[in-house]
């Protein structure tokens, strides 16, 4: 069964900084996606950042970026010049084809608090 | 804005008194997904629709039931809400399978069982 973890619990950084949220999973895939989606409070879900298996460049998306490390199964995002509407809820999700749909799996998530 | 809306945002029934939470979507997406997401737990796929084929997940409980009447609606039905059942309740959208797509997700219904 495929498992995605994310060790931290809860994480802070100032305004301006940086910072980077861990992700670790765990399959026998060889073809699979990786997201990280961010949930503010009291609103929907939404998409930060995709990440192809077979794409060894780590993907981009304006102040967010991945580190991803295939052999390592490790997924993290950093996060740069955070703004305080950064905080939310980060969860990073694993995706796999079943029964000729995806399915994610997500992890617990990172509760990111970004201080003026 | 073409959107994922799920009424009601909140919602208050009795120990066994049945349920039902709606989604509609203004995306022409193909599939739609309802997830289970506890407090401080990852969110858990119960089943999704490919258009109308329905795929249950082998752990859902039988008290939870769907419909997709059409397109862009489809309904989490609660049979028999147990306490166990409070969780807030995601109903997310993908275009097609085989795209690899990403999900588009609602602001989700929270239910409250007393």
């Amino acid at each position: 069964a495929q498992t995605v973890t994310q060790s931290q619990p809860e994480m802070s950084v100032q305004e301006a900084e940086t910072v980077t949220l861990s992700c670790t999973y765990d399959t026998s895939e060889n073809n699979y996606y990786l997201f990280w989606y961010k949930q503010p409070p009291s609103r929907q879900m939404i998409l930060v950042i995709r990440q192809e298996a077979y794409k060894q460049q780590n993907a981009t998306e304006n102040r967010f970026s991945v580190n991803f490390q295939k052999a390592a199964k490790s997924f993290s995002l950093k996060i740069s010049d955070s703004q305080l509407g950064d905080t939310a809820m980060y969860f990073c999700a694993f995706m796999t084809p079943q029964g000729g749909s995806e399915k994610l799996v997500f992890g617990k998530g990172t509760k990111l608090t970004v201080n003026p | 804005d073409a959107m994922v809306i799920q009424n009601p945002r909140y919602q208050v029934t009795q120990f066994g008194k049945p349920v039902t939470l709606s989604c509609s979507q203004t995306l022409n997406h193909n599939v739609m997904y309802w997830y289970q997401q506890k407090s401080s737990q990852a969110p858990k796929l119960l089943f999704h629709y490919y258009d109308k084929d329905f795929n249950n997940e082998a752990d859902t409980p039988d008290n939870f039931q769907s419909r997709r009447p059409n397109t862009s609606f489809c309904f989490l039905d609660i049979r028999s809400p147990g306490l166990g059942d409070a969780a807030m309740y995601l109903c997310a959208t993908s275009r097609d399978r085989g795209q690899w797509d990403e999900q588009y997700f609602g602001p989700g219904t929270r239910l409250t069982v007393t």
